[in-house]
């Protein structure tokens, strides 16, 4: 099973600034198939990021993912207020597994 | 635009076994794999499995002595039963749709119904 360690555990930032979410896998994922959610308290989860890069549809271009291999990253470039929820990673190279998440939080 | 919607119980008593029902509105379950996740209290989320509409499941290796997943394409539902449940399997569940191949993102998802597992 391929484990997913994303970090930091907690990120606390502003509105308007940069914020960068990482997530490594245990093995190579493969095709770089690692997706990106967010989930605000009570929601369920909402497709950010597809295929490492690809912003799933309806998501703002502030939103980007990259990475490949092992090393992946979610940046969110100015910081909105309803941007501040729990990201999490997942892998589907390799049946499906996600990571703990990240809290972006308000500083 | 996809809706989801799980039902079923919110509390099963330990030993026996949890049902769920995923109804999708707003398109048709035939030519997509959908699947099932949870997410215990305080925890990561975690892969059940998954059914395509024709019928064919994939479960997660640590659930799959446990775990039925079925298709009712007419009614445009599927569902979950998972076994001799006990306290572990308490969390949200979700349902969610995959794409039209097993190696994809879950782009819907339903709003997820907590099952508490208690006497």
């Amino acid at each position: 099973e391929i484990v997913l360690t994303q970090s930091p555990d907690t990120l606390s930032l502003s509105p308007g600034e940069r914020a960068t979410l990482s997530c490594r896998a245990s093995q190579s994922v493969s095709n770089n198939y690692v997706a990106w959610y967010q989930q605000k308290p009570g929601q369920a989860p909402r497709l950010l990021i597809y295929g490492a890069s690809s912003r799933a549809t309806g998501i703002p271009d502030r939103f980007s993912g990259s990475g490949s291999g092992t090393d992946f990253t979610l940046t969110i470039s100015r910081l909105e207020p309803e941007d501040f929820a729990v990201y999490y990673c997942q892998q589907y190279g390799s049946m499906y597994t996600f990571g703990q998440g990240t809290m972006l939080e308000i500083k | 635009q996809v809706q989801l919607q799980e039902s079923g119980p919110g509390l099963v008593k330990p030993s026996e076994t949890l049902s769920l029902t995923c109804t999708v509105s707003g398109g048709f379950i035939s030519s997509y794999y959908w699947s099932w996740i949870r997410q215990p209290p305080g925890k990561r989320l975690e892969w059940i499995g998954y059914i395509y509409y024709s019928g064919s499941t994939n479960y997660s290796p640590s659930l799959k002595s446990r775990v039925t997943i079925s298709v009712d394409t007419p009614k445009n539902q599927f569902s979950l039963k998972l076994t001799s449940v006990t306290a572990a399997d308490t969390a949200v569940y979700f349902c969610a749709r995959l794409g039209v191949v097993p190696a994809a993102s879950l782009d819907y998802w339903g709003q997820g119904t907590l099952v508490t597992v208690s006497s």
